[in-house]
């Protein structure tokens, strides 16, 4: 069964360097989204995405983050600078056209 | 605007015993409706929806839910727990669109023997 996968599984990175997170969607899948999770609170939404734009973003997706798809397989989140407060684990989805959301297993960022 | 309460961060039920999950909604349009379950280092997967139509809906693992507009409530429940259902367990919001997506704070179901 097809499934939304990411790389890297745990990412750790020093306080104001650029992170890549890398999120391979479902084929023909055309809606993307990215959350996140902060150890032991709830899943907060980022920001979603389609044909090739931003749709929705939430207050968190400051100017710091940026999404792309770069080859049209692959949706990216980048976060310029992070931030000790960025330490999550960031979520990738998709949709389909009968609207069911499909999640990756996520990337664990740890910023020290 | 648009939020979800879900009552109880731990639920603890017996194996074969009732589950009940509680998730109340707020929003301003009419809302689209999702109970997700989370298992320990993994993504979130999707149990039911609801959109439109029926409002007892019926999910994977023999969950269900009713969307109950009066009340703004779509309880989760299952009439007989299993041990693989112990989980984290999210309930979320979306309008029409799908563009956004509110999720409750979850909530932990420990199933004991």
């Amino acid at each position: 069964e097809p499934e939304v996968t990411q790389t890297p599984s745990h990412q750790v990175t020093q306080m104001g360097q650029e992170v890549i997170l890398r999120c391979v969607p479902i084929s023909n899948h055309l809606y993307f989204y990215w959350y996140r999770q902060i150890l032991g609170q709830k899943v907060e939404f980022l920001v979603s995405f389609y044909n090739n734009e931003i749709s929705e973003k939430s207050e968190i997706f400051d100017d710091q983050f940026s999404v792309e798809r770069p080859d049209g397989s692959n949706f990216t989140l980048k976060i310029r600078s992070t931030k000790l407060e960025d330490s999550a684990m960031y979520f990738c989805a998709d949709r389909d056209r009968a609207d069911e959301q499909y999640f990756g297993p996520g990337t664990r960022l740890t910023v020290t | 605007a648009q939020s979800v309460t879900q009552l109880g961060s731990h639920v603890s039920v017996s194996e074969g015993a009732l589950v009940l999950l509680r998730c109340n909604y707020s929003s301003s349009v009419p809302p689209y409706l999702f109970w997700y379950v989370q298992y320990p280092n993994q993504g979130l997967q999707l149990l039911l929806k609801y959109t439109t139509g029926a409002t007892l809906v019926k999910g994977i693992n023999g969950f269900e839910a009713e969307f109950k507009k009066s009340e703004t409530s779509f309880h989760l429940t299952k009439p007989s727990a299993h041990m693989s259902d112990a989980a984290e367990y999210f309930c979320a919001v979306s309008q029409y669109n799908f563009n956004k997506f509110y999720f409750g704070s979850g909530t932990k179901l420990n199933v004991k023997p």
